[in-house]
């Protein structure tokens, strides 16, 4: 049964640049949540979607967007890229607002 | 707004030696509790949860953590570390009505021969 996989493992982009991180959840699971996480802190959440809608967001500025599929995987997008997202993207995925599990998470570094 | 403190950034170590490392939270409703663990590069794995029930948790590689209401602490400890525990551990806590994760910063506990 695989986990939460996460694409690419690592990204590296310019300042002003776009990205797009995906995320498949673990079998059976429906809810896709993702956070950020800076070097040498903790995690920090983006928000969560479930049946393809933002359920809950954090205080991330609208840059930060995301999508989820009818398969449950997601996508989490990051518009005009400053040197300060650089960081690791993590994507859990849930049944609904159970216990959440964790991906290994994509690496982005913007110069 | 919850909040969560880890209290050490670093705890070193001897291996076969006891260890706790602490975690305080506040929130004004009912909660969830998480430890997590994170190996050097790599994801975040569940470690062990508080949902509801007893107070002491465990994990199955011998790591346990009580949740103390009085106290709004969530405590892991283990009685005898291994080399293979070095690793940076993760509190969290959500509201039993919220949907998202609040971690504390991470604690490093470093395992030493």
């Amino acid at each position: 049964d695989a986990g939460v996989t996460q694409s690419p493992t690592h990204l590296i982009k310019t300042r002003g640049q776009q990205v797009t991180l995906r995320c498949s959840p673990k079998s059976g699971h429906d809810t896709v949540s993702w956070y950020q996480q800076a070097l040498g802190q903790g995690p920090q959440f983006i928000f969560q979607y479930y049946e393809e809608e933002e359920r809950q967001r954090g205080n991330f500025p609208d840059r930060f967007s995301g999508h989820q599929f009818p398969n449950y995987s997601s996508e989490l997008n990051v518009n005009a890229l400053l040197l300060g997202d650089s960081a690791l993207y993590l994507c859990a995925s849930s049944r609904g607002v159970e216990t959440q599990y964790f991906g290994p998470g994509t690496r982005l570094l913007v110069l | 707004a919850q909040s969560v403190t880890q209290l050490d950034s670093q705890v070193p170590v001897f291996e076969e030696a006891p260890v706790e490392l602490r975690c305080n939270y506040s929130s004004s409703v009912s909660v969830y509790l998480f430890w997590y663990v994170q190996y050097p590069n790599q994801g975040l794995q569940l470690l062990l949860k508080y949902l509801s029930g007893s107070t002491l948790v465990e994990s199955i590689n011998g790591f346990e953590a009580e949740f103390n209401k009085s106290q709004t602490s969530f405590h892991l400890r283990k009685p005898s570390v291994h080399i293979s525990d070095t690793a940076e551990y993760f509190c969290a806590v959500r509201d039993t009505g919220r949907r998202a994760l609040t971690f504390g910063s991470g604690t490093r506990l470093q395992v030493q021969p």
